[in-house]
């Protein structure tokens, strides 16, 4: 069975571009998380969605935003990126309220 | 705000030694605690505690769960170089504005040298 799938790996760009992060939970899976991991920090909540709505949000910028699809993929957008937005993006996923969540590989971004 | 701390942040050992990670956390409306291990990039499950005192074992891992003093250790035994990595633990919120996220601690990074 396939695991939660992250794209892309890697991407580099400029202060002031958008990215868009894309994230393919575990079949059967209904929830999608997204934490950001900052070199030297712990991971920090973003967003949970949950049957294509968004359920909770952490404390970030309103240009860190997302949705989910009808089949339970994801994707997170972050606009006018800032250098301190580099960081590893972890996508997980669990079947709801389980509280056992699955992570991806994460995307690498790097802000110049 | 709900809140994670672990201790050491950092720990070095030989292989053979065992060690304890702890874990402390506040959080309003607790519904279980989680170990992760982070190698490279993903956190991958390790134990899923809800009740006090229920020891949870896998291999030469285990964990327990105190409630009432809040707190929760991981240890490993016979340690392997294949043991290092950074171990994360985590709180589920089970209501409020928490609710369906995981508050992670800061990590131990565990060395192991042969």
């Amino acid at each position: 069975e396939a695991g939660v799938t992250q794209s892309p790996t890697h991407l580099i760009k400029t202060r002031g571009q958008q990215v868009t992060l894309r994230c393919s939970p575990i079949s059967g899976h209904t929830s999608v998380y997204w934490y950001q991991q900052a070199l030297g920090l712990g991971l920090q909540f973003l967003l949970w969605y949950d049957e294509g709505e968004e359920r909770n949000r952490g404390n970030f910028p309103p240009r860190f935003s997302g949705r989910q699809f009808p089949n339970y993929s994801s994707e997170l957008n972050v606009n006018a990126l800032e250098l301190e937005d580099s960081a590893l993006y972890l996508c997980a996923s669990s079947l709801r309220q389980t509280g056992e969540l699955f992570f991806g590989e994460g995307s690498r971004l790097t802000v110049l | 705000e709900d809140k994670v701390v672990q201790s050491p942040l950092s720990l070095v050992v030989h292989e053979g030694d065992t060690v304890t990670l702890n874990c402390s956390y506040e959080v309003t409306n607790f519904r279980s605690l989680l170990w992760y291990k982070q190698e490279k990039k993903a956190p991958t499950f390790l134990f899923m505690l809800t009740s006090s005192g229920i020891e949870k074992k896998s291999g030469r891992l285990s964990s327990i769960l105190d409630k009432k003093e809040l707190f929760s250790i991981l240890n490993i035994t016979a340690t392997q170089t294949g043991d290092s990595a950074v171990y994360l633990c985590a709180v589920a919120n089970a209501g409020g504005t928490s609710y369906g996220k995981l508050t992670f601690g800061q990590g131990t990074i565990l060395t192991v040298h042969p």
